[in-house]
């Protein structure tokens, strides 16, 4: 079983929509929540950040973390065709650097 | 975030030749990551890299095949040795972020070994 599990979509969804994408894991000891996004041929570019659980909000993006169903959530509201991308959920135990990434969930708005 | 920079972006390898894979950072950094990400599949942490000291290497990961310099606060090398196809992937380098649990990634380097 990995570690970080994430449907690898594609998921295709009509501009406006809200968007939900998420990760489970497996280790509980998992302190730091990230999500990323990465734009084909580019490298991924941090979106947000959460420790331990609840919610966090930024723009258009909202990320949910609950600790107890070991389960992540980023929501995207309003997605616009430059979402269009591969999100990846990250997440490590402590400030020890090694984060363990979901394989990524690639989303496509239709205009 | 800090402003970071890899060359080559691409490049397409025979097998059992060398290849260094150089990341340049806009800032100094005290931590430098190397990982590989290969198709459909997540990133995974090759190793990790601190100025002044040997590169940690994770576990499926040696030295030998991945040697790595940084002889600075703002630089670093990955170098991929006797090139099999297997190694195909893209090779991205990334260093500390703010919040520091966080990382800051470069463009990667897609690598083709025929």
């Amino acid at each position: 079983q990995k570690e970080v599990e994430q449907d690898p979509g594609p998921l295709s969804v009509p501009e406006g929509a809200i968007v939900s994408l998420n990760c489970t894991y497996s280790n509980s000891a998992f302190q730091y929540f990230m999500w990323y996004r990465q734009y084909s041929r580019k490298g991924p570019e941090l979106l947000m950040y959460t420790y331990s659980s609840g919610n966090k909000e930024d723009g258009r993006f909202t990320a949910q973390v609950d600790k107890s169903s070991k389960y992540i959530s980023l929501f995207i509201r309003d997605s616009q065709p430059s979402d269009s991308a591969t999100y990846l959920c990250a997440m490590s135990l402590d400030s020890s650097y090694k984060l363990i990434f979901g394989s990524g969930t690639r989303l496509l708005v239709r205009p | 975030s800090a402003v970071i920079s890899q060359k080559p972006s691409r490049d397409i390898c025979q097998r059992g030749t060398s290849l260094t894979i150089q990341c340049q950072v806009d800032s100094q950094v005290t931590m430098m990551f190397w990982y590989r990400q290969q198709p459909g599949q997540s990133l995974t942490l090759i190793a990790t890299a601190n100025q002044g000291s040997e590169a940690t290497y994770e576990s499926g990961f040696v030295i030998d095949k991945f040697p790595i310099s940084r002889p600075n606060l703002t630089f670093s090398t990955l170098t991929v040795s006797n090139m099999s196809p297997e190694d195909s992937s893209i090779y991205l380098c990334s260093v500390e972020g703010q919040p520091k649990e966080t990382q800051y990634f470069g463009p990667g380097t897609r690598l083709l070994v025929l």
